[in-house]
C-alpha cells in the first residue's frame, strides 16, 4: 500500500521555464511534509519542508503548496536550471509517529534542458 | 553530504557472509534513521534509534536484521547471512530532537552481494 505516490516517472522542461512536481498521499495523519533532491551515487539532499498548518512556504527558487482536502503537494522550481536535472522524491511523517519516520513517494526524474 | 557520514560506500559480499554498515550523525543530532532503496524504488523505512535505545523498528526485516547506536560510537547496521536480495543502497539519516525537523542523510552504503 504506497501511501506517498509520485505518478509522473519523468519530466522534462526546458531552462528557464518552471518544474512542477506533484505528490499525493493518502494517509490523514501526515502532517509533515518534504522534498528531497537526489543525485546519482549521492544522498538525498534536503530541499524544502512545509507543515500541515500551512498551505505554502517559499525558498528562493524553490516553492512547495499543499493542498490538504485534496491530499496533494507540488514543488514549484522557477526558474529551472540544468543542475536541477536530479531525481526528486517527495516523503512525509505523521504525528502519531514515535520519531519521524519518513515515507517516501517512488521519485520524479527531472531533465532540465539548456 | 549534509555532514552525515556513512562508510563504506561500497560494500560487496559473498552469500552467508555478514556485512556491517556505519553511519556517524551529523553534529548535534541524537536521532539515527536507517532507510533502504532497491533497483528503481523509493527509500523505504528501516529503523529509528536514539542513543542506546531502539524507537521503532517496525521497517526492519524479521531475521538477519539488526540495529545499534551505542552510546560512543556510530550507528551500525548489521546484516548477518546476507543473501542476494540484500543487495541494495543503505542510506542513513539524522536528525535533532525535535519534532518536524528535516532529517539529513549520508550519501549511502551501496551493497552488492555476489
Amino acid at each position: 500500500d504506497q501511501q506517498v505516490k509520485q505518478n509522473s516517472p519523468s519530466l522534462s522542461v526546458q531552462e528557464g521555464r518552471i518544474s512542477i512536481l506533484n505528490c499525493d498521499y493518502t494517509n490523514s495523519m501526515f502532517d509533515y511534509f518534504l522534498w528531497y533532491k537526489k543525485y546519482p551515487a549521492e544522498g538525498p539532499t534536503f530541499l524544502i519542508s512545509i507543515s500541515s498548518i500551512k498551505d505554502k512556504n517559499e525558498d528562493g527558487r524553490f516553492t512547495v503548496f499543499l493542498n490538504k482536502s485534496a491530499k496533494h503537494l507540488s514543488l514549484h522550481i522557477v526558474p529551472s536550471q540544468p543542475g536541477d536535472s536530479a531525481v526528486y522524491f517527495c516523503a512525509a511523517s505523521a504525528r502519531d509517529n514515535a520519531g519521524n519516520m519518513l515515507t517516501f513517494g517512488g521519485g520524479t526524474r527531472l531533465m532540465v534542458k539548456p | 553530504n549534509a555532514g552525515v557520514m556513512q562508510n563504506p560506500r561500497h560494500l560487496v559480499r559473498r552469500r552467508g557472509q555478514e556485512a556491517r554498515l556505519r553511519c556517524s550523525p551529523m553534529k548535534g543530532h541524537s536521532h539515527v534513521y536507517w532507510y533502504r532503496q532497491l533497483p528503481e524504488e523509493g527509500l523505504k523505512f528501516m529503523v529509528y534509534l536514539q542513543k542506546e535505545n531502539i524507537i521503532d523498528e517496525s521497517g526492519m526485516p524479521k531475521e538477519r536484521f539488526s540495529a545499534e547506536f551505542p552510546k560512543e560510537g556510530p550507528s551500525i547496521l548489521r546484516i548477518q547471512q546476507v543473501v542476494r536480495g540484500d543487495s541494495a543502497a543503505y542510506f542513513c539519516a539524522s536528525s535533532r530532537e525535535m519534532t518536524n525537523q528535516p532529517q539529513h542523510f549520508g550519501d549511502g552504503t551501496r551493497l552488492s552481494i555476489l
